[in-house]
């Protein structure tokens, strides 16, 4: 069975502040994709990492993927507002295969 | 360009009650993928349909079924709804790669 273990759970910080949340697994992803949903919403993608060792920035958010392409890491810098929602990194372990998620992490960033 | 739309938004049944959702996904895309997401939970996998037939399937019972139309629209079929059918549907439609994207989804509640 194919796991993805999500940390943290839930996060509450004010705007600002730097986060990182964690996202790991014993298997090996062909490649990991990270999504932002917001209530009501559909998840959204922000990024897809498909190389060991890969780091990709969107604007303050960097993304991270390990080197033997069982772990990732999403970094953001100087959170917002905005940012608040719920995110999830989603594994892939063979190419236009299903998406195995992440359990999320609620992120709320107070004023 | 439409992104991909789900029908309907939101849906009220009983337990023992058959219930159809609708996808039609994102113009282009041929492969539609279902996910059920619980309330605090990430979106876990049903199955996914390329060329009218169910390519990969999740770890749901036989009361889940499905169906994929010549126009690539697909239908989600539960039968005998359960209390713990109670989530959000999501529909997520790809083109042959693993980059997927998501409906709004198709909140259902079983009373």
């Amino acid at each position: 069975t194919q796991l993805l273990e999500q940390s943290p759970q839930f996060l509450s910080i004010q705007e600002g502040e730097n986060l990182t949340v964690y996202c790991n697994s014993s298997s090996v992803f062909s490649s990991l994709q990270w999504y932002r949903q917001e209530p009501g919403e559909g998840p959204v993608l922000l990024v897809t990492v498909v190389t060991g060792g890969e780091v990709k920035k969107l604007k303050r958010l960097t993304f991270q993927f390990g080197d033997a392409r069982k772990d990732s890491s999403l970094h953001i810098t100087a959170a917002q507002t905005g940012d608040t929602g719920l995110y999830l990194c989603a594994g892939v372990y063979n190419q236009g295969g299903k998406l195995i998620f992440g359990q999320g992490t609620e992120l709320s960033v107070k004023p | 360009d439409a992104g991909v739309t789900q029908s309907p938004t939101h849906l009220i049944k009983t337990r023992g009650q058959q219930v159809t959702l609708r996808c039609s996904p994102k113009s282009g895309h041929d492969t539609v993928s279902w996910y059920q997401q619980a309330l605090g939970q990430g979106p876990q996998f049903i199955f996914q349909y390329y060329e009218e037939e169910e390519r990969q399937r999740g770890n749901f019972p036989d009361r889940f079924s499905g169906h994929q139309f010549p126009n690539y629209s697909s239908e989600l079929n539960v039968n005998a709804l359960l209390l713990g059918d109670s989530a959000l549907y999501l529909c997520a439609s790809s083109l042959r790669t693993f980059i997927q994207y998501f409906g709004a989804g198709t909140r259902l509640s079983v009373l």
